[in-house]
């Protein structure tokens, strides 16, 4: 069965720095691969989304992912952190049958 | 152009009432899919519409059913409710034809049951 797994369920930086949040998935064909973000008390918003047609993938406010195949994973990072970037993200799968497969959460915290 | 809404966005229940949560897909879309997502996980698939069918439906007893109307809209509705159903429910559309679209969510209602 497919899953996504989550390395990490809560990231601290500081204001200006790398933001990375690892994700890896198990699939047996080439997934469709997805980032969510998740504001306090709101629903999900797409940052970014791997459809196939190129491995490094730019989504909103400066965020970009990878898909490595050879290391099935799809880890979401930012150059530079900022306050607003403090909520939880999400990386998801989607099955052929349309079934979207989320991982558990990372939590970002951003310093001043 | 409206993006996915949902209604009520929070809910009061006792344990073994009935409960009906609703959502009206983003413009466009024809396909409906409902998550639950407890408090410090991530979301869980219940069930997806599509045509007014069910297409998919994930690890959710019956006591979770749904329902899509010609509009596309859909409903959600969770019988004898129990303490573990609190959670924050999301809906997400998507266009229809192709399982893998992107799906976007909607707000969320969230369901305390006391």
């Amino acid at each position: 069965a497919q899953s996504v797994t989550q390395l990490g369920s809560h990231v601290s930086v500081s204001e200006g720095a790398l933001v990375l949040l690892r994700c890896n998935y198990s699939s047996s064909v080439p997934p469709y691969l997805f980032w969510y973000v998740q504001y306090p008390n709101q629903g999900l918003q797409l940052l970014l989304k791997y459809t196939s047609a190129a491995t490094l993938v730019k989504g909103i406010n400066g965020f970009e992912a990878e898909f490595k195949k050879s290391e099935t994973s799809f880890h979401l990072t930012k150059p530079s952190a900022h306050m607003s970037d403090a909520a939880e993200y999400f990386c998801a799968a989607v099955n052929q049958g349309g079934k979207l497969i989320f991982g558990q959460g990372t939590e970002l915290s951003v310093k001043p | 152009d409206a993006g996915v809404t949902q209604s009520p966005t929070h809910l009061i229940k006792t344990r073994g009432q009935q409960v009906t949560l609703r959502c009206s897909p983003k413009s466009g879309h024809d396909t409906v899919s409902w998550y639950q997502q407890a408090l410090g996980q991530g979301p869980q698939f219940i069930f997806q519409y599509y045509e007014e069918e069910e297409r998919q439906r994930g690890n959710f007893p019956d006591r979770f059913s749904g329902h899509q109307f010609p509009n596309y809209s859909s409903e959600l509705n969770v019988n004898a409710l129990l303490l573990g159903d609190s959670a924050l429910y999301l809906c997400a559309s998507s266009p229809g034809g192709r399982k893998q679209e992107t799906q976007y969510f909607g707000p969320g209602t969230r369901l305390l049951v006391l």
